[in-house]
């Protein structure tokens, strides 16, 4: 079992559809998370931090449920400029493990 | 503030040759990372080090692959011997090592191909 998984996608949706995606972690004692978007070609870059149970930032929402050892990142109205691929990354003592990501492709 | 800065942006090696790819991490920051992105694949860890210390290298290929972070000066990988399958983009990132707040900022990366 990898140490991260995400569910590679693509996942299709239109304009305007809310979409979430959601990461597992095998290690309990991991201890930060991150979700991170990387676009065509370009390098990742920050999205959101998940420290705690979970945080908004405008339109996107991460969540951490640690009994069940899953992240998720939520998209409400979601928009053109959202298609990218997402990552997730989890710290286990002190070293940052990547997911291979989800592509996202938001529809007109 | 500059970013992280990676050059070059591209670079093109004949079979055989050596690749030598240089990172200067954020103001401030004393970890860096290397990573290796192939076409339509995740970021593959391959490096982490510290100045003048290789912390951990356990995603480094056991030949040809080398990173140095010199107290002077930007990180370097260097590939020797260059081979077509060595053909990705490679990035670095930095980080001002918080622990479990730690955050990687990336470079633009290099993309390396191989002829």
């Amino acid at each position: 079992r990898k140490e991260v998984e995400q569910d590679p996608g693509p996942f299709n949706v239109p304009e305007g559809a809310t979409v979430a995606f959601n990461c597992t972690y095998s290690n309990s004692a991991s201890q930060s998370f991150f979700w991170y978007r990387q676009d065509c070609r370009k390098e990742p870059k920050l999205l959101m931090s998940v420290y705690s149970s979970g945080n908004e930032d405008g339109r996107f929402t991460a969540q951490l449920n640690r009994a069940s050892q899953y992240i998720s990142l939520l998209i409400r109205d979601s928009k053109l400029s959202d298609s990218a691929t997402y990552l997730c990354v989890v710290n286990i003592n002190y070293q940052l493990i990547w997911g291979a990501g989800t592509k996202l492709i938001i529809k007109p | 503030n500059a970013g992280v800065m990676q050059n070059p942006r591209h670079l093109v090696r004949r079979r055989g040759q050596e690749a030598r790819l240089r990172c200067s991490p954020m103001k401030g920051h004393s970890h860096v990372y290397w990573y290796r992105q192939l076409p339509e694949e995740g970021l593959k860890f391959m490096v982490y080090l510290q100045k003048e210390n290789i912390i951990d290298e356990s995603g480094m290929p056991k030949e040809r692959f080398s990173a140095e972070f010199p107290k002077e000066g930007p990180s370097i990988l260097r590939i020797q011997q260059v081979v077509r399958g060595d053909s990705a983009a490679y990035f670095c990132a930095s980080s001002p090592g918080l622990g479990v707040r730690d955050i990687q900022y990336f470079g633009a990366g290099t993309r390396l191909s191989v002829l």
